[in-house]
């Protein structure tokens, strides 16, 4: 398993746009890149997933550039319902069985 | 939709105790997956069963077991409890190998605390 670094925590205000970058240096031709977000006591949720270039839901932009050794997730426009942790992860398309969370990073956002 | 549902939600032990959570996994879903977070921490992927077999465990020692039953819903046994065990225990379900859409459904989790 490809392993992840992310900054341990950040800090933005409510209505600015943050963006969080994670780095995975190994990452396999079939990983895929994943976010979650986790809120105090609860499992973490599933935001976006994307292989290249920029995917974009409702929730979250992911930006990855064409070597795939980090990626960026965009946060636009914060609440403070959006303070909570979130995990990059690299998981492997086929076969695949457990996911690698790390540490995550701690977004706090502030009045 | 019926999500994932997870207990008991508290529960208290002591040293050398066995304790048994129970999972029911989303509908539709087929695989279920343990996970054990600590204070601060991110998840630790325990195990996951596939159609009733074990697909996979992590880095934890064979006193962590489970059983995944005909309708998915899913048991994790700890026996032996230690200090250490203390921690949030995370079960998540997906319908096959999760590494297709790269999600996994979490419940809230059973906070195991060992005294």
């Amino acid at each position: 398993l490809a392993k992840t670094t992310q900054p341990i925590s950040m800090d933005s205000y409510e209505g600015q746009e943050v963006n969080i970058t994670c780095s995975h240096n190994n990452i396999a031709t079939n990983d895929y890149i994943t976010w979650y977000q986790q809120f105090p006591s609860q499992g973490p949720r599933f935001i976006i997933q994307g292989y290249k270039t920029k995917v974009t839901n409702e929730v979250a932009s992911l930006f990855i550039p064409a070597d795939r050794k980090s990626s960026t997730l965009s946060l636009p426009r914060v609440s403070l319902s959006d303070t909570a942790v979130y995990y990059c992860l690299v998981v492997p398309y086929i076969n695949f069985n457990k996911f690698y969370f790390g540490s995550g990073t701690k977004l706090n956002v502030k009045p | 939709e019926t999500g994932v549902t997870q207990s008991p939600t508290h529960l208290i032990k002591t040293r050398g105790q066995q304790v048994t959570l129970r999972c029911s996994s989303q509908s539709g879903h087929n695989t279920v997956s343990w996970y054990q977070q600590a204070l601060g921490q991110g998840p630790q992927f325990i195990f996951q069963y596939y159609r009733e077999e074990e697909n996979g465990r992590g880095n934890f020692p064979p006193r962590f077991s489970g059983l995944q039953f005909p309708n998915y819903s899913s048991e994790l046994n700890v026996n032996a409890l230690e200090l250490d065990d203390s921690a949030l225990y995370l079960c998540a379900s997906s319908q096959g190998l999760a590494g297709e859409t790269g999600e996994l459904f979490f419940g809230e989790g059973s906070r195991l605390t060992v005294l």
